[in-house]
C-alpha cells in the first residue's frame, strides 16, 4: 500500500497567516492526490483535487501544488473558518485510497 | 446534492450493521458511492464503493470477506453491511459520492458502537 505522510502534525497560527502543509508519498502517485478539510463532528470536505484543482465554491485563498511523491497545500491568509484537521489522500493505486494522519490546525 | 444517512447504531461483538445512504439532487445511477470510516481520533480509512449503475463493487483488502455494499436504484440509497464486528470498529461511517474517483460530497456520518 501507499503511505501518506503529512508533516506538521499540529500547527498553531494567527488569524491572517500564511501556512503551508505537506504531503508525502511513499511512491510516485502522479498527480492524483486530494486536500480535505474536516472540522469537529463534521464529514471532510474536498477542497482541492488532482493536486492543484480547486473545488467550485472553495475560497481562492487555499491552494496546492505538486507531483510524484511531494505535495503542499497551501492557505495564504487563514480566516478564522479555518481552523480545522486537513488530510490529504492518494487515489494514484485504486482501488486502495489511502490518507494521511492529518494536520490539525489551531488558533495561536 | 444531498447524501442522508441512517441514524446512530450500538452492536455487541460479533453481530453485524447495515447503514444506508439515501441520495438526492443528482441522477443516482450515474454516480458511485464510497463508503469511509473514521475511528475515534483517527485519519479516515476508505472501505469499498459500488457503482450506482450496474452495482459492481470493490472492497478494501482489510475488509474483504466481512463488508457489503449494495444499492437499491429504485429508492437511490447505497448500503454498507459489516459483520463480525469487534470493538476495533467503532467508528463514524461516511458515504460519499464519486466524482471522477474523487469524494465530492459526503453524508452526515453515522456513529457505530461495538461494545459488550
Amino acid at each position: 500500500d501507499i503511505q501518506m505522510t503529512q508533516s506538521p502534525s499540529s500547527l498553531s497560527a494567527s488569524v491572517g497567516d500564511r501556512v503551508t502543509i505537506t504531503c508525502q508519498a511513499s511512491q510516485d502517485i502522479r498527480n492524483y492526490l486530494n486536500w480535505y478539510q474536516q472540522k469537529t463532528g463534521k464529514a471532510p470536505r474536498l477542497l482541492i483535487s488532482d493536486a492543484s484543482n480547486l473545488e467550485t465554491g472553495v475560497p481562492s485563498r487555499f491552494s496546492g501544488s505538486g507531483s510524484g511523491t511531494h505535495f503542499t497545500f497551501t492557505i495564504s491568509s487563514l480566516q478564522p473558518e479555518d481552523f480545522a484537521t486537513y488530510y490529504c489522500q492518494q487515489y494514484d493505486n485504486l482501488p486502495q485510497y489511502t490518507f494521511g494522519q492529518g494536520t490539525k490546525l489551531e488558533i495561536k | 446534492v444531498q447524501l442522508v444517512q441512517s441514524g446512530a447504531e450500538v452492536k455487541k461483538p460479533g453481530a453485524s450493521v447495515k447503514i444506508s445512504c439515501v441520495a438526492s439532487g443528482y441522477t443516482f445511477y450515474n454516480y458511485a458511492i464510497h463508503w469511509v470510516r473514521q475511528a475515534p481520533g483517527q485519519r479516515p480509512e476508505w472501505m469499498g464503493w459500488i457503482n450506482g449503475g450496474n452495482g459492481r463493487t470493490k472492497y478494501s483488502q482489510k475488509f474483504q470477506g466481512r463488508v457489503a455494499i449494495t444499492r437499491d436504484t429504485s429508492a437511490s440509497t447505497a448500503y454498507m453491511e459489516l459483520s463480525s464486528l469487534t470493538s476495533e470498529d467503532t467508528a463514524v461511517y461516511y458515504c460519499a459520492r464519486d466524482k471522477w474517483l474523487v469524494h465530492d460530497y459526503w453524508g452526515q456520518g453515522t456513529l457505530v458502537t461495538v461494545s459488550s
